[in-house]
């Protein structure tokens, strides 16, 4: 079925560096992909949305310098946190819209979401 | 804008105890309402969902229903096992293109 390989699952770095989560779609074409974030005890909140070989449509107050999405690709986008601060630390979660390989049907799938700790 | 409200965790019952967790929203249009629920270590997976007023969503013995005059969809499940410890997220959609708001997530925790 389709499914969003998200990795890494945890990821600790220090501060000033800059940090790649990957997501992956297997078994369908992710034509949308969102990013949301996650801070303790609080919503899922949507960061950007991303359309293949397109840039990036980011939410009111997400940094678009801060926070590098690409999706070069119907299987694969990729968030990258550039200089990465204490104050990022957060879960971080990608879903993914497409269309089934097999079935043809539209598929709305979410990674199992990366826990980054910035020291 | 678009918000969710659940209640917040965690819930600890035991099992075969009936679980409520209570979820009310505010959206401009007529949304779409989910629930999803995420097993520890792994990806957020749609639970049930209800596309207009009154309609039933119902998977694995979870329950919720679209009440649009108090503007809620509580998830409801009977009796519940120590294989429904997750936790659930509420959600929002007022597109087709799959963007969802979420509430803050409630964990349940249910023991033996």
């Amino acid at each position: 079925g389709a499914v969003v390989s998200q990795h890494p699952s945890r990821v600790i770095c220090k501060s000033g560096t800059s940090v790649k989560i990957e997501c992956r779609s297997l078994d369908f074409q992710a034509t949308t992909m969102f990013w949301y974030r996650q801070f303790p005890k609080q919503s899922l909140m949507l960061m950007a949305t991303s359309n293949e070989g397109s840039k990036a449509t980011y939410e009111q107050g997400v940094e678009k310098d801060k926070f590098l999405i690409n999706h070069a690709s119907l299987t694969l986008s990729t968030l990258t946190v550039t200089s990465a601060h204490p104050e990022d630390s957060s879960f971080y979660i990608c879903s993914a819209r497409g269309t089934d390989n097999l079935s043809g049907a539209n598929v709305l799938t979410f990674g199992a979401g990366s826990r980054l700790t910035v020291l | 804008g678009d918000s969710v409200t659940q209640m917040e965790g965690p819930v600890t019952l035991s099992e075969e105890a009936f679980l409520t967790i209570n979820c009310t929203y505010t959206a401009t249009g007529y949304p779409s309402l989910f629930w999803y629920v995420q097993y520890p270590g792994e990806g957020l997976q749609l639970l049930l969902k209800a596309t207009k007023a009154d309609d039933k969503g119902s998977n694995k013995g979870f329950e919720a229903t679209y009440r649009k005059e108090t503007t809620s969809f509580h998830l409801e499940k009977g009796s519940v096992q120590v294989s429904d410890s997750a936790v659930y997220f509420c959600a929002l959609s007022t597109d087709s293109w799959g963007k969802l708001q979420f509430g803050a997530g409630t964990q349940v925790v249910v023991t033996p």
